[in-house]
């Protein structure tokens, strides 16, 4: 059964601080990991995609297959990073998607 | 282009009444997905379809859960016989494509008194 697992319910760091956000998936096929983000008042919308191995907004994601992890790294957050992050599964093909529980990031100033 | 438009943004309901939850895809999107978010936790996939098919429903309760997605108009959420446990935020999604980038409405809050 695919299953993601985002173990920190809130990460509070201060503006400037690095910033990780992690996550944990089980899969048995080859996964298709993703970060979504959904700033206050907004709506949920994507923010990478490990297939793109992209920066986006200075985050960055690594899929590592080995520990089956896929944490969401900035070096240096702002305050306009406060927001609730996704962890997101879905199989190579389709916008079937298994999401974690979401982490709340707060960036104090 | 609006956006994946849903509403009502609100709404609420006794046990036992009906729920209609409505979407509107993004211009130009034929997949419209739905999804449920319960308190403190994260999405879960509840159905896929297309124009007139249904796709996927595993994530769909057997009983008093039905989607629709018809050829003219807005996909339909129907909850029959509300419980209390049906209160949650319900999610649409649309791509263009199968695999293509996912867009999200706002949700509706549903709450069963």
């Amino acid at each position: 059964a695919q299953r993601v697992t985002q173990p920190e319910k809130l990460l509070s760091v201060f503006k400037g601080a690095p910033v990780e956000l992690k996550c944990n998936y089980s899969y048995s096929g080859s996964p298709e990991l993703f970060w979504y983000v959904q700033y206050s008042r907004q709506r949920l919308q994507l923010l990478l995609r490990h297939i793109s191995r992209e920066s986006i907004k200075g985050f960055t994601a690594d899929l590592n297959k080995g520990e089956t992890s896929f944490h969401l790294k900035k070096p240096f957050a702002q305050e306009e990073d406060s927001a609730m992050y996704y962890c997101a599964l879905g199989k190579a093909a389709g916008n079937k998607l298994t999401f974690g529980g979401g982490t709340r990031v707060l960036v104090k100033p | 282009n609006a956006g994946v438009m849903q509403n009502p943004r609100h709404l609420v309901r006794r046990r036992g009444q009906e729920a209609r939850l409505r979407c509107s895809p993004m211009k130009g999107h034929s997949h419209v997905y739905w999804y449920r978010q319960l308190p403190e936790e994260g999405l879960k996939f509840m159905v896929y379809l297309q124009k007139e098919n249904i796709i996927d429903e595993s994530g769909m309760p057997k009983e008093r859960f039905s989607a629709e997605f018809p050829k003219e108009g807005p996909s339909i959420l129907r909850i029959q016989q509300v419980v209390r446990g049906d209160s949650a935020a319900y999610f649409c999604a649309s791509s263009r494509g199968e695999s293509e980038k996912l867009f999200f409405g706002s949700g509706t809050q549903l709450s069963v008194l």
